[in-house]
C-alpha cells in the first residue's frame, strides 16, 4: 500500500502568512494527488486535484506542486477562514490513502 | 444542486451488523464511481471503499475486506455499505463521497468532489 506522510503535522500562524504543507508518498504517484480542507464538524471540502488543478470555486490564494514522491500545498496569504485542517490523498490505485492531516492554527 | 445524504449510523454492539444508505440528487448518479470513507473521533480520514458505475468493480481497504460490502441501485440513485462482524474500531462517521470526473492518460486523479455530512457508527457493548 502507498503511505502518505504529511508534515508539519501542526502549524500555527498568523492572517496574512504564506504556508506551505508537505505531502511525500512512499513510492511515485505521478501527479495523483489531491488535497482537502476540513472544519471542525464538516465534510472535507476538495481543493486541489491532479496535483496542481485548482477546484472550482476555490480561491486563488491556493495551489498544489509537485509529481512523483513529493508534493506541496501552498496557502499565498492565510485568510482567518483558512483556518482549518488539510488532507492529502493519493489516487494512484484503486486502493486510496490519505495523509495523517496538517491541522493550522491561528498563532 | 449536488446532494448526498447519508442514513441508517448508529449505535451497534460488537460483532454486529449494520447498513449504511447514501441518498444522491442532483447529478446522473449512474456516471460516477462511489466511494465511502470513514473518520473516527478525533482521528484522521480513512479511505473504506468505492464503487464503479455499473457496480462490476469495488475495492476495499484491507481492514474492512470480508466484513464490508459497498454496492449501488443506479435507479434509485443511492449507495450502499453493508458492515457486518463490527469491530470497536469501526467506530467513526461514515461519509459518502462522489469521484470526480477526470482522467489523463495514465489515471484518473480527480479526487472526491462532493461529499455527505456524514453518519455516526458507534460500536460499543
Amino acid at each position: 500500500d502507498i503511505q502518505l506522510t504529511q508534515s508539519p503535522s501542526f502549524l500555527s500562524a498568523s492572517v496574512g502568512d504564506r504556508v506551505t504543507i508537505t505531502c511525500r508518498a512512499s513510492q511515485g504517484i505521478s501527479n495523483s494527488l489531491a488535497w482537502y480542507q476540513q472544519k471542525p464538524g464538516k465534510a472535507p471540502k476538495l481543493l486541489i486535484y491532479a496535483a496542481s488543478t485548482l477546484q472550482s470555486g476555490v480561491p486563488s490564494r491556493f495551489s498544489g506542486s509537485g509529481s512523483g514522491t513529493e508534493f506541496t500545498l501552498t496557502i499565498s496569504s492565510l485568510q482567518p477562514e483558512d483556518f482549518a485542517t488539510y488532507y492529502c490523498q493519493q489516487l494512484n490505485s484503486y486502493l486510496w490513502t490519505f495523509g495523517q492531516g496538517t491541522k493550522v492554527e491561528i498563532k | 444542486e449536488v446532494q448526498l445524504v447519508e442514513s441508517g449510523g448508529g449505535l451497534v454492539q460488537p460483532g454486529g451488523s449494520l447498513r449504511l444508505s447514501c441518498a444522491a440528487s442532483g447529478f446522473s448518479f449512474s456516471s460516477y464511481w462511489m466511494n465511502w470513507v470513514r473518520q473516527a473521533p478525533g482521528k484522521g480520514l480513512e479511505w473504506v471503499a468505492n464503487i464503479k458505475q455499473d457496480g462490476s468493480e469495488n475495492y476495499y481497504v484491507d481492514s474492512v475486506k470480508g466484513r464490508f460490502t459497498i454496492s449501488r441501485d443506479d435507479a434509485m440513485n443511492s449507495l450502499y455499505l453493508q458492515m457486518n462482524s463490527l469491530r470497536a474500531e469501526d467506530t467513526a462517521v461514515y461519509y459518502c463521497a462522489r469521484r470526480k470526473r477526470y482522467c489523463n492518460s495514465v489515471s484518473c486523479p480527480g479526487g472526491l468532489d462532493y461529499w455527505g455530512q456524514g453518519t455516526l457508527v458507534t460500536v460499543s457493548s
